[in-house]
């Protein structure tokens, strides 16, 4: 049961545009909505996270859009670089929870 | 390097073969994760320590996956007579319990890539 559904499963974008990651979840009680991004051989790091009660949280060129009544966020990376290409997982916890639940994750492609 | 570090990266076994992995959490950290990932896919939950017990543990360890936490330190997690299905990359990590539980930061190692041939 894929708790969390992540799209797309790639995705090429130019140096300069913008990245846009989406997730979908179905359990109401999730109320904590990290995205973490990945390097090959590396371990996942966090990025960004949000909770339920904002709609919106910008860090630098990453925002996460959150819309509780269709239980969607997404991902945005402003202006993509080349360093941004990783593996992007999104993510989700229940408040009184121990373990996030992870989307399959995104492959992002940067091309300079 | 003050992160969280693994032990080893690589391991490579035989069917039926016993293995053995260790991790190192951040030193303050009170709280410590095991999860499995394979290509392709997002990490999933094994078990989770807060300081040297072990809290919880997803279906997916099964009877043959142990871990410790011994004196609520380094962890480790072995898997006995292992199978072909158990080939993943095994991540651990550490956090410090935060104020507001939802809010907690996980700080992952590098991972162990199993191999079981």
């Amino acid at each position: 049961q894929q708790q969390v559904k992540q799209s797309p499963q790639s995705l090429i974008v130019q140096k300069g545009g913008i990245s846009i990651i989406n997730c979908a979840y179905e359990n109401t009680a999730f109320d904590y909505f990290p995205w973490y991004q990945q390097f090959p051989g590396k371990g996942p790091a966090l990025l960004i996270a949000i909770r339920p009660d904002v709609s919106e949280k910008k860090e630098g060129r990453f925002t996460i859009s959150f819309n509780k009544s269709a239980k969607q966020f997404s991902l945005h990376i402003m202006d993509s670089q080349p360093g941004d290409s990783a593996t992007y997982f999104c993510a989700a916890k229940r408040q009184y929870g121990n373990k996030l639940v992870f989307g399959a994750g995104t492959i992002l492609r940067v091309k300079s | 390097d003050t992160g969280v570090s693994q032990d080893p990266r690589h391991k490579i076994t035989k069917r039926g073969q016993n293995v053995t992995f260790r991790c190192d959490p951040i030193s303050e950290h009170n709280r410590l994760y095991w999860y499995r990932q394979t290509l392709g896919q997002g990490p999933e939950f094994l078990t989770y320590f807060q300081n040297e017990a072990q809290l919880e543990k997803s279906r997916l360890l099964s009877d043959r996956f142990s871990a410790e936490r011994p004196k609520g330190s380094f962890s480790t997690l072995e898997i006995q007579r292992t199978e072909q299905g158990d080939s993943a990359m095994y991540l651990c990590a550490s956090s410090l319990a935060p104020v507001w539980q939802g809010a907690e930061k996980l700080f992952f190692g590098s991972g162990t890539q199993l191999s079981v041939l």
